[in-house]
């Protein structure tokens, strides 16, 4: 049980164009989902907390208006990057919560995402 | 700030012998504490939880302490094997009982090489 899935796992995309990331939790009810960032060989990056049907909380540094989040249901989580730019190109990973007490985090396979 | 240090940022170990990881934690007193694992190129995968009043928690060949005092928990993978070579994350959970704004804490991890 608690199997996350992302999609895409692998994208492409050209400078400008706007890139959508999809997280489902697949046989339970996420409270709660989490986008991280990761560099090669760096530690997780917590980009944003959100909960279902409410707005997301962004961590200190992350644009708003360039990562859009949207928590749809309790079983899925979208994240937009806008304009992307080369430097957006990085590892993003999902994640998702039952909000049990100890909460542990399902994370998806992850998305490769590379901006030429 | 509260903290979660993994002081070795990679460790060799020789097949068949037991790994030992070490997670400390500054400037808090956590209820849980996680193990994850982490291939590349993937997200992490929950391996164990353990809490503060559980002095060890075991799965398979993998056991996990916890150690109020030493404010640390070492994580152990016995009979290892070239498989088990990862990456090893250690977590502080969320407690939004303290804290409702609370955010999950990783460590940054300890590459475990099992040498064959």
């Amino acid at each position: 049980g608690a199997v996350v899935s992302q999609h895409p796992s692998r994208v492409i995309c050209k400078s400008g164009t706007s890139v959508k990331i999809e997280c489902r939790s697949l046989d339970f009810q996420a409270t709660t989902m989490f986008w991280y960032r990761q560099f090669p060989k760096k530690s997780l990056m917590l980009m944003a907390t959100s909960n279902e049907g409410s707005k997301a909380t962004y961590e200190q540094g992350v644009e708003k208006d360039k990562f859009l989040i949207n928590h749809a249901s309790l079983t899925l989580s979208t994240l937009t990057v806008t304009s992307a730019h080369p430097e957006d190109s990085s590892f993003y990973i999902c994640s998702a919560s039952a909000g049990l007490a100890g909460e542990t985090q399902y994370f998806g396979p992850g998305t490769r995402l590379l901006v030429l | 700030s509260q903290k979660i240090e993994q002081n070795s940022e990679a460790l060799n170990i020789q097949e068949g012998k037991t790994a030992t990881l070490t997670c400390n934690y500054t400037n808090y007193s956590p209820a849980y504490l996680q193990w994850y694992r982490q291939d590349p190129g993937r997200g992490p995968v929950f391996l164990l939880l353990i809490r503060e009043n559980e002095k060890e928690k075991r799965k398979e060949r993998l056991k996990v302490t916890f150690d109020t005092t030493l404010k640390q928990s070492l994580f152990h993978i016995t009979a290892s094997q070239p498989a088990d070579s990862a990456t090893y994350l250690c977590a502080r959970p969320r407690d939004r009982w303290r804290n409702r704004d609370d955010k999950i804490i990783f460590g940054k991890g300890t590459r475990l090489h099992i040498l064959p």
